[in-house]
């Protein structure tokens, strides 16, 4: 079965270091896979998503890049974080159009 | 883009009644519609879904029906239960292909027992 690993769990870091957070799926080929952040409150709001290695769309303009050096792997990072950058940040995969999430990073910046 | 609005944005229920969350969507393309539960500190879990080729579904407590004439989606548990308690979202989307999920904004179920 598949499974989707996301780390570290929780980060608190200051404002303008860097961030990278790191997402891997387990048990299937050629996923699409997804960051989201939750900020305050619930809605989920798409970052980024990519349908295959180097292959990055971005949803919305900010601080935030992704990477996705390897099939089943994927990175979001900051290269100086702000503190609107705090929040929970859930990697997700999906094949055929069904998407599961992992367990989420919770990033708060101080 | 798809749009996708939920009712009401909180919900408590007694333990042992039903709870009803209700999503209506703006494309009429859209063919796929999930359910997803989030506990505190969790990622949101795929509950249930429901594509449009049926008008409800049901898992032992938990059923989800669709009228595709009115745009609208609803999620029902009926015998509620304290571990019931979470954040709800629903999402729409066109199953096939690479199109992303149009998430709702969550509602807070509780449960009191």
């Amino acid at each position: 079965s598949q499974t989707i690993h996301q780390w570290p769990a929780t980060l608190v870091q200051p404002v303008g270091s860097p961030l990278s957070l790191e997402c891997t799926v387990e048990g299937t080929s050629n996923p699409n896979l997804y960051w989201y952040r939750q900020a305050a409150g619930r809605g989920l709001q798409l970052l980024f998503y990519s349908v295959g290695i180097g292959q990055i769309s971005s949803e919305v303009p900010q601080n935030l890049s992704a990477s996705r050096p390897q099939d089943r792997q994927f990175i979001l990072s900051s290269k100086k974080l702000l503190l609107s950058d705090s929040g929970f940040y859930l990697c997700a995969w999906s094949i055929a159009g069904e998407l599961f999430f992992g367990e989420g990073s919770r990033l708060t910046v101080l | 883009g798809e749009n996708v609005e939920q009712h009401p944005s909180t919900l408590s229920v007694q333990e042992g009644d039903s709870a009803v969350i209700k999503c209506t969507y703006s494309d009429s393309a859209s063919n796929y519609f999930p359910w997803y539960k989030q506990e505190l500190g969790k990622g949101p879990q795929l509950i249930i879904d429901i594509r449009s080729n049926v008008g409800e579904k049901k898992d032992q407590r938990i059923a989800v029906t669709l009228n595709k004439t009115a745009k609208h989606f609803s999620l029902h548990i009926t015998e509620t239960q304290p571990e019931d308690s979470a954040v709800y979202f629903c999402a729409a989307s066109t199953y096939y292909g690479n199109n992303r999920l149009a998430f709702g904004k969550g509602n807070q179920v509780v449960v009191i027992p």
